[in-house]
């Protein structure tokens, strides 16, 4: 999963299993949560989104779970595709004065073998 | 609908020289962010625009000033380059209706400061 550092933590599936990515957030003021793809050379790409008054959400192949009590949140990627291989983010939103303002995590490597 | 453009893609500049970085959209949001994405690490806010004629300093804006020339339109502008800039900045942007709400990015612009 994400932490602070100098190092992209990584990931590597084969062609048909499920993904889970981690995310630990440090601000417990936080109540919005996204998550993100970025491809190479691309900008990010939103994936899902989670308020805090929720702690499941499913989109297509994807599900977000938020557990507010370790302050963790992890993305599950379904039947995971070689084009579901990019870097994965997690962002959150403190709202109040943070209007608008995401914080990002580093990032994780997911490389899917086909 | 293009989303979000930046101009340019690539850009290779001299320590000490200036440039400003245009970015436009054309879904009618009124939030709009500049991002910096280093090596190994998710991206940190510059600057950001909660609506036309306001714009308001992120986590890292030394060194940066903006300009919100139009709804459509959020400039990012290096004043005197430096290597430390070196760097890919995307811009986003957002409705600006809730703070609870998805950032959609460019592409991004890749600068190499020498």
């Amino acid at each position: 999963g994400e932490s602070v550092g100098l190092h992209l933590p990584t990931l590597s599936v084969q062609e048909g299993d499920n993904s889970i990515i981690n995310c630990a957030y440090s601000n417990s003021a936080s109540d919005y949560f996204i998550w993100y793809k970025q491809e190479s050379g691309k900008g990010p790409q939103f994936i899902i989104d989670i308020r805090s008054n929720m702690d499941k959400r499913q989109g297509q192949r994807v599900t977000v779970l938020l557990n507010k009590t370790v302050k963790h949140l992890s993305l599950q990627i379904a039947a995971t595709q070689p084009g579901d291989s990019a870097v994965y983010f997690c962002a959150e939103n403190a709202g109040g004065t943070s209007y608008g303002k995401l914080t990002f995590g580093q990032g994780t490597i997911l490389t899917v073998h086909p | 609908n293009a989303g979000v453009t930046q101009t340019p893609k690539f850009q290779v500049l001299k320590t000490g020289q200036s440039m400003t970085l245009q970015c436009a959209q054309d879904m009618n949001h009124n939030s709009m962010y500049w991002y910096r994405q280093d090596p190994g690490m998710g991206l940190r806010l510059i600057y950001y625009s909660a609506s036309e004629g306001t714009t308001d300093k992120g986590e890292v804006p030394n060194g940066y000033n903006v300009s919100r020339l139009n709804k459509r339109e959020f400039s990012l502008r290096l004043e005197s380059a430096a290597p430390s800039q070196t760097s890919v900045y995307f811009c986003a942007s957002s409705d600006g209706l809730a703070y609870q709400e998805t950032q959609y990015f460019g592409p991004g612009t890749r600068l190499l400061v020498l």
